[in-house]
């Protein structure tokens, strides 16, 4: 079975800085990867996905995040946040068994 | 574009009665799941159907289940409800087309059992 590790659990910024936000996972087959974003009292919105490919990969919303095999990570990246990029993230993989197995998300801040 | 559509959006109910979300996915996608969302918590796999049969299982209480119809809405049946019920219930859908699938989810359900 896949798991998910998600380093951070609360970042908080301000607007224009960079965020990074770290996933690791762990599985020994061919993974999907996905990173969602739920804005508060709203559900799960998909930001943007990894199948196969350019490991970087661009989302909705300026955000992007770059899967690299070799450390099992597919971190989010956006180079200058928002206020309304105020939510909780969070990173999912996909094995064979199509079901999602989610980290325990990161919720961001983002100060005016 | 349509979304997932969920119903009801809250429901309160008294401990060890029951209670039904359903859950009508996005038109043309043939595989629904459920996830479960306690306070603070990532969200966790429950159950999923595929063109109306059952096809994976997860964290599911026995009291629990679930079932996928000719339409391809899916309603989960809980029973014997528990305080630790009380989550948010996520239905997602997707077509299932292999490496490719990507999950689609909906408002979901705020369960509080009292």
């Amino acid at each position: 079975a896949q798991s998910v590790s998600q380093h951070n659990h609360h970042v908080i910024l301000s607007e224009a800085a960079s965020l990074e936000l770290g996933c690791n996972y762990s599985y020994g087959g061919t993974v999907n990867l996905f990173w969602y974003v739920q804005y508060p009292g709203q559900h799960l919105q998909l930001l943007l996905k990894y199948f196969s490919g350019d490991p970087l990969v661009k989302g909705i919303k300026g955000f992007e995040a770059e899967f690299i095999k070799s450390k099992f990570s597919f971190n989010l990246r956006k180079p200058s946040v928002q206020w309304s990029d105020t939510a909780e993230y969070f990173c999912a993989v996909r094995g064979n068994d199509y079901k999602l197995s989610f980290g325990a998300g990161t919720t961001v801040t983002v100060r005016a | 574009a349509a979304g997932v559509i969920q119903s009801p959006r809250h429901l309160i109910k008294e401990k060890r009665e029951t209670a039904t979300l359903k859950c009508y996915p996005i038109p043309r996608h043939d595989t629904v799941y459920w996830y479960q969302q306690g306070p603070g918590q990532d969200p966790q796999f429950l159950i999923s159907f595929y063109e109306k049969m059952q096809s994976d299982k997860g964290s599911i209480p026995d009291r629990f289940s679930a079932q996928q119809f000719s339409d391809y809405h899916s309603e989960l049946n809980m029973s014997s409800l528990e305080l630790g019920d009380s989550a948010l219930y996520f239905c997602a859908s997707s077509h299932r087309r292999g490496p490719q699938e990507t999950q689609y989810f909906g408002p979901g359900t705020r369960l509080l059992v009292l």
